[in-house]
């Protein structure tokens, strides 16, 4: 069945450093790939997203690249703070009906 | 985005037990969806709820076992039936965006326990 791969599982960086996040998919005729982030205790909040006809999408100090031959997206944070501290999901829309996977998330350290 | 209502946020239930979980939308929706978020895991989709038809299941999730009603384009509720301690998780609804397939937006969970 359809999947999204994501790494690594656990990230640490040094406040101020950049974090990067990879994800692949299965379904190469997924169109449509979120970036949730999750605090402690809440619920995912939907914070960047890109569409397969575009190839980078950046807001503030967030970007997303995507590569749709090889089938991996990932997710640049730059000039990390504290308060990036938090599990990160890649997901995927599965296109025979739209439904969003998530990956396995990445948990984001930020170091002071 | 759409404002979602969750409740309950958290219950403990005895096992052998069910929970009904309620999810309120404040626009009307196509699709309503339900996640199960386990302790320290991914969102894994157990089904869509539907207005007027049957929800549909995913793979390893039956409606024996989770019970969906979608009365209306506002509301649905997620009934965890029989309750063993393996069913302890966030339970998660979720709309779409104002495009259709896009912009998902999450509710705030129920915390279940069950003992």
């Amino acid at each position: 069945g359809e999947n999204v791969e994501q790494h690594p599982s656990t990230l640490s960086v040094q406040e101020g450093d950049s974090a990067v996040i990879k994800c692949t998919y299965s379904d190469s005729a997924s169109n449509y790939f979120p970036w949730y982030k999750q605090e402690l205790g809440k619920r995912p909040q939907l914070i960047i997203d890109i569409r397969s006809n575009v190839g980078e999408k950046k807001d503030q100090r967030i970007a997303v690249t995507l590569n749709k031959t090889a089938k991996h997206f990932s997710l640049h944070i730059t000039e990390t703070q504290p308060e990036d501290s938090a599990v990160y999901f890649c997901a995927a829309n599965r296109r025979r009906d739209d439904k969003i996977i998530f990956g396995k998330g990445t948990r984001l350290h930020i170091l002071p | 985005s759409a404002v979602i209502s969750q409740k309950p946020s958290r219950d403990i239930c005895q096992r052998g037990t069910s929970l009904t979980i309620q999810c309120q939308v404040d626009s009307q929706v196509t699709m309503m969806f339900w996640y199960r978020q386990q302790p320290g895991q991914s969102l894994t989709l157990i089904a869509t709820a539907n207005q007027g038809s049957e929800a549909t299941y995913e793979s390893g999730f039956v409606i024996d076992k989770f019970p969906i009603s979608r009365p209306n384009l506002t509301f649905s509720t997620l009934t965890v039936s029989n309750m063993s301690p393996e069913d302890s998780s966030i339970y998660l609804c979720s709309v779409e965006g104002r495009s259709q397939g896009y912009g998902y937006t999450f509710g705030s969970g129920t915390r279940l326990t069950v003992v």
